[in-house]
């Protein structure tokens, strides 16, 4: 079980961008959660995604961060860009008695 | 509101042992799963361990597996983490989280704490 990030995205403040997170092809059909880790904070879970592109937010979380799914990939689409949007974001997966981190994607807000 | 207070981190040598706690509030500590959760210093987020709400379950990485014992007092509203054989590659921030839902690994992480710095150095 393994979950694919790319490093590194980058995108302008006011715009959208749209992070991706691969499961290995055994498990397309599993949900995933996203989370932020701003610097020198604490993780914050953003949603819930389903393997249909239902999701469910955290407390708190505005509606500026949605997410879908199309296959084994899972997206994480954050819009209208602000500074503090600049953070490292981490998918994570669980089931079969173990839980799973992808690498990370670290997003540049320009 | 939920929140995760850690502690216990610090400067130990390789081969010591450490143990960390995690008090929780703000929600009914006995009726959910609980995981640690770390950060190497460059690297990403790596799942450690977690217990089940009645201890019934526990799972660990294979990284810690038959070093890091994980455990949880209910009466006590504590979650431990029992750290032995430390090695420097255990050095990290080490963070506790709670499962959203009441089954074992059955959703994601909906809380977290602040972390607690563990360095294993001589």
């Amino acid at each position: 079980l393994v979950l694919t990030q790319s490093p590194s995205a980058s995108a302008s403040l006011g715009a959208s961008v749209k992070l991706t997170c691969t499961l290995s092809s055994d498990y397309s059909s599993f949900a995933i959660a996203w989370h932020q880790r701003q610097p020198d904070k604490g993780p914050r879970y953003l949603m819930r995604l389903n393997s249909d592109g239902a999701h469910s937010r955290g407390d708190g979380i505005p509606d500026r961060f949605s997410g879908s799914s199309f296959g084994a990939d899972r997206y994480l689409i954050i819009s209208s860009l602000q500074s503090e949007d600049e953070a490292d974001y981490y998918c994570q997966t669980w089931g079969t008695g173990i839980v799973v981190f992808g690498g990370g994607t670290h997003l540049t807000v320009l | 509101e939920v929140q995760l207070v850690e502690s216990g981190g610090g400067l130990v040598q390789p081969g010591r042992s450490l143990r960390l706690s995690c008090a929780p509030s703000g929600f009914k500590f006995d009726d959910f799963a609980m995981h640690w959760v770390r950060q190497a210093p460059g690297k990403g987020l790596e799942w450690v361990s977690g217990v089940s709400w009645n201890s019934a379950t526990v799972a660990y990485a294979d990284s810690v597996k038959g070093r890091f014992t994980i455990s949880r007092d209910n009466a006590k509203n504590t979650l431990y983490l029992q750290m032995s054989r430390l090695r420097t590659e255990d050095t990290a921030m080490y963070y506790c989280a709670k499962e959203d839902g009441n089954d074992w690994n059955s959703d994601p992480f909906a809380h977290w704490g602040q972390g607690t710095l563990v360095t294993v150095s001589s």
